[in-house]
């Protein structure tokens, strides 16, 4: 099917272990990105990519590492897990800088 | 002060009413203006997408942008029970580069 898969859709970890959250595109979009959605905060942006082997930052970087080597993929690590990091992550990629954000449906993470 | 400010509710109406939604920004540049729906454990998804100022009706659904005021609203007609969901302002300089709301949420009781 065509759209954005979002994988797992629910993980728990420990606190400073890595974990790396997966998103594919079949639109074959330039854009990526990362939110996260908490209480309080609503979304708020994580990383972001234009394009293949282009990333850049948002609002809140701070422990979390992205890639993306093909079009279609940006996972997005985080390379010691902190409670503080237990959120709702949604992926979401958009064709050009006018057009609209789509999201997948999220990846619910829980840092213990 | 957070860049768009939203009323996170809940908001709860009767089936059948009418629903007026709210959000205010501060950046007067921001020239895109879109309104999302997120039903629970679900990803958000784009319900209204206006750019500069002025309305946008899309069936039951009314966007209306203020500029003037830095003043969004949506509005819907004939309220349903599956419009029960929360709601997100988001507004920027371009299409995909947003900043959100926190989220309103609504509640129509059949």
């Amino acid at each position: 099917d065509a759209g954005i898969t979002q994988s797992p859709r629910y993980k728990i970890t420990e606190t400073g272990r890595q974990v790396t959250l997966m998103c594919h595109q079949t639109w074959s979009h330039s854009y990526m990105f990362w939110y996260r959605q908490d209480l309080g905060h609503g979304l708020r942006l994580i990383y972001y990519s234009a394009a293949a082997d282009i990333t850049d930052k948002g609002e809140v970087p701070d422990g979390y590492v992205v890639s993306r080597s093909k079009t279609e993929n940006f996972p997005l690590t985080l390379e010691s897990a902190t409670r503080s990091q237990t959120s709702v992550y949604f992926c979401a990629s958009s064709g050009d800088r006018n057009s609209p954000l789509h999201f997948g449906n999220g990846t619910r993470l829980t840092v213990t | 002060q957070k860049e768009v400010e939203q009323d996170p509710g809940p908001l709860s109406v009767p089936e059948g009413a009418i629903v007026s939604l709210n959000c205010t920004y501060s950046n007067s540049a921001f020239q895109y203006f879109m309104w999302y729906r997120q039903y629970s454990r679900k990803g958000p998804e784009l319900l209204m997408y206006t750019y500069s100022s002025g309305n946008k009706e899309d069936g039951r659904f009314t966007a209306q942008v203020d500029k003037s005021s830095k003043y969004i609203s949506l509005f819907i007609r004939d309220s349903q029970p599956s419009d029960s969901a929360t709601y997100l302002c988001a507004t920027g300089n371009a299409g995909n580069m947003l900043t959100f709301g926190g989220g309103t949420r609504l509640m129509v009781k059949p």
